[in-house]
């Protein structure tokens, strides 16, 4: 696709449940950024890889985060044990290299109850 | 370590120009950013400049910065009702691998 996607767009859990949530990065972007947005904030970094690896991790709130970019496109954030204060928008954003601009998807809206 | 304000809420008449100000703390910062957020959609990179850049303009916007200040404006002239939104100023850090750190955003009205 022509921008970054992301999937879902929602998501309603229950509390202590697990979640994943994917972003599709630009064609050819090497650096992929995870943000996650709370209401009335603005976005607030989590985690960087280049290429496959995380070269920067040191936003996620806690080791219930965890995200891969196996492939090196593709990335999965994943969250275990979900918490009512995990509520928030996560972003999702790449660019072509490390000191590229950063574009971003629409988000996944994510919400426990 | 770093921080980025900006104003919470500007009104404007349409065809007024708008100017959003903010400011950084990090002074090893060498790109600042401008998005635009409207309702539940994703951010869009509106402009940035470079830090060792005092204005950048293109089309109707223009960029200040001051970097002594570490100051960062946003003008929007000829603004439209298409341009209410919230704005984002952002500083990248290059020692902390380019993550954005984001202010609180701006939410610009504009009255008809």
């Amino acid at each position: 696709g022509a921008g970054v996607s992301q999937t879902p767009s929602n998501k309603v859990t229950e509390k202590g449940k697990y979640v994943e949530l994917r972003c599709d990065p630009i064609s050819g972007h090497t650096a992929l950024y995870w943000y996650r947005q709370s209401l009335g904030q603005g976005p607030e970094f989590l985690i960087y890889f280049q290429g496959t690896g995380a070269a920067d991790d040191s936003g996620l709130p806690n080791d219930r985060f965890f995200a891969v970019r196996p492939e090196g496109s593709v990335s999965t954030l994943k969250i275990q044990r979900t918490e009512r204060g995990d509520s928030a928008v996560y972003l999702c954003a790449s660019s072509l290299g490390g000191n590229g601009e950063q574009y971003f998807g629409p988000g996944t809206r994510l919400t426990v109850t | 370590g770093e921080d980025v304000e900006q104003s919470l809420f500007l009104s404007v008449r349409e065809g007024d120009s708008s100017v959003i100000n903010c400011t950084y703390t990090d002074s090893s910062s060498t790109y600042l950013y401008w998005y635009k957020q409207e309702p539940g959609a994703g951010l869009q990179l509106l402009t940035y400049i470079f830090s060792n850049m005092d204005m950048k303009q293109d089309q109707r916007l223009t960029v200040l910065l001051n970097k002594k200040d570490k100051h960062l404006s946003l003008r929007i002239a000829d603004t439209q009702t298409g341009d209410s939104a919230i704005y984002f100023c952002a500083e990248s850090i290059p020692s902390d691998g380019n993550k954005l750190v984001f202010g609180a955003g701006t939410i610009l009205r504009v009255k008809s």
